[in-house]
């Protein structure tokens, strides 16, 4: 079994605050690094997957970037929202057969953006 | 496109009653999953298949059985429901696009086994 591990478990923020989270995850056999959103009463959908080391994302005021060397990736939000108030789940796909489509998911940060 | 859809949303089950969660998807996947969501322990998977005929176990696969006879279908069996089955299920689906298998969630199925 990995071990994705995330942190902090929960993160309180003012409106326009800018954040970040880490995801963290064994390097060695990496296939690619998956970013979800999961907003209370819906379903996880993605933000991001990387797969080489070095590489960054960016969506809006969201990005993300992996070091596939000392695994860890890291999610930033610039401005915080109220809307972006969610669970940001982190993934783990191994190389390996059919394992590239097995995921292995942290717990979740879950962030609470105050107006 | 609906997407993946699941069914049924609740569910209630006694101890040792027997269920199937359906999931089917109409975007052509080929890899198909299973996640449960219980608190403090994010998504773990259940069962995955990688194509019509082809399954295996993921993380937590007891007390469940899956099938996949054709690609849109992917239904999760209970043989004999537990309390500690219950939880939130989600099914997911994905294509290989470009290296990237990115899954799309159904909006999941709530399950309580008393």
């Amino acid at each position: 079994i990995l071990n994705v591990e995330q942190s902090p478990q929960s993160l309180h923020v003012q409106e326009g605050d800018s954040t970040n989270f880490t995801c963290s995850f064994p390097s060695s056999n990496f296939y690619a690094l998956h970013w979800y959103r999961w907003e209370t009463a819906k379903s996880p959908e993605a933000l991001f997957v990387m797969t080489l080391n070095g590489d960054e994302k960016k969506k809006g005021r969201i990005s993300a970037t992996l070091n596939t060397k000392e695994g860890y990736s890291y999610l930033y939000i610039k401005g915080s929202q109220p809307e972006d108030s969610a669970t940001y789940l982190c993934a783990l796909a191994n190389a390996g057969g059919t394992s590239y489509g097995k995921l292995t998911f942290g717990q979740g940060t879950i962030l609470t953006v105050h107006p | 496109n609906a997407g993946v859809t699941q069914t049924p949303k609740f569910q209630v089950l006694k101890t040792g009653q027997s269920m199937t969660l359906q999931c089917a998807q109409d975007m052509n996947h080929e890899y198909m999953s299973w996640y449960r969501q219980d608190p403090g322990m994010g998504l773990r998977l259940i069962h995955y298949s990688v194509g019509a005929g082809i399954t295996d176990q993921g993380e937590v696969p007891n007390g469940y059985n899956v099938s996949r006879s054709t690609t849109e279908d992917f239904p999760l069996r209970l043989l004999s429901a537990a309390p500690s089955q219950t939880s939130v299920y989600f099914c997911a689906s994905s294509k290989r696009i470009s290296g990237a298998n990115v899954l799309t969630f159904g909006a999941g199925s709530r399950l309580t086994v008393l």
